[in-house]
């Protein structure tokens, strides 16, 4: 497959563990943050998204945590399956009224049998 | 309903050539947005189209340009390419209701340049 990233940093976790993916932003002006999952050979998959307002949102198995004060995103995924295994980016968007992301180097999860 | 769709998957070009990407995006969405993906550079955003309109332009040459038809299909072009050009060049629409929306990806197009 296609290499996404020769140096990101790498997170293994076991199957059936959670994980916990940060990511530092850096523009305090930022609003709106998505999380997506990249897999080898494809397209960033959206997966969940969070607005400025709002500290917590849950989805199916993840949750994004927001800190505005220490400009901090996290992703946590619960019970940690194989097929989470994928380079995951942060992106933020600081334009109301456009769709241009900056994204994070991105996090290879690792998950292990 | 269809994702974002991308052609070609995978193209190999001579330098000084050019090269057209196209995007169709998903049935709906008005707004599409291009990055260059590297392994050295990450995601990199290229320019977003809305309503047959540039909106937002990142930081790239002017060789790296694009249109958006009324249809919502968008293409980008690079010309005289580069052998740094070669990347996943990804797509990606939303609806734009209003401030900032999910975005959707295409499988991208894998352009490498000899």
């Amino acid at each position: 497959g296609e290499s996404v990233g020769l140096h990101l940093p790498t997170l293994s976790v076991q199957e059936g563990d959670n994980s916990i993916i940060n990511c530092a932003y850096s523009n305090s002006a930022s609003d709106y943050f998505i999380w997506y999952k990249q897999e080898s050979g494809k397209g960033p998959q959206f997966i969940i998204d969070i607005r400025s307002n709002m500290d917590k949102r849950q989805g199916q198995r993840v949750t994004v945590l927001l800190n505005k004060t220490v400009k901090h995103l996290s992703l946590q995924i619960a019970a940690t399956q194989p097929g989470d295994s994928a380079v995951y980016f942060c992106a933020e968007n600081s334009d109301n009224y456009g769709q241009n992301f900056v994204f994070g180097p991105g996090t290879r999860l690792s998950v292990l049998p | 309903k269809a994702g974002v769709t991308q052609t070609p998957r995978y193209l190999i070009k001579t330098r000084g050539q050019q090269v057209t990407l196209s995007c169709s995006p998903i049935s709906g969405h008005r707004s599409v947005s291009w990055y260059q993906q590297t392994p050295g550079q990450g995601l990199q955003f290229l320019f977003e189209y809305f309503s047959e309109t540039q909106r937002n332009k990142g930081n790239f040459p002017g060789r790296f340009s694009g249109r958006q038809f009324s249809n919502s299909r968008s293409e980008m072009n690079v010309s005289t390419l580069e052998l740094g050009d070669s990347a996943l060049y990804l797509c990606a629409s939303s609806s734009m209701t209003g401030g900032g929306t999910e975005a959707f990806f295409g499988q991208g197009t894998r352009l490498t340049v000899v």
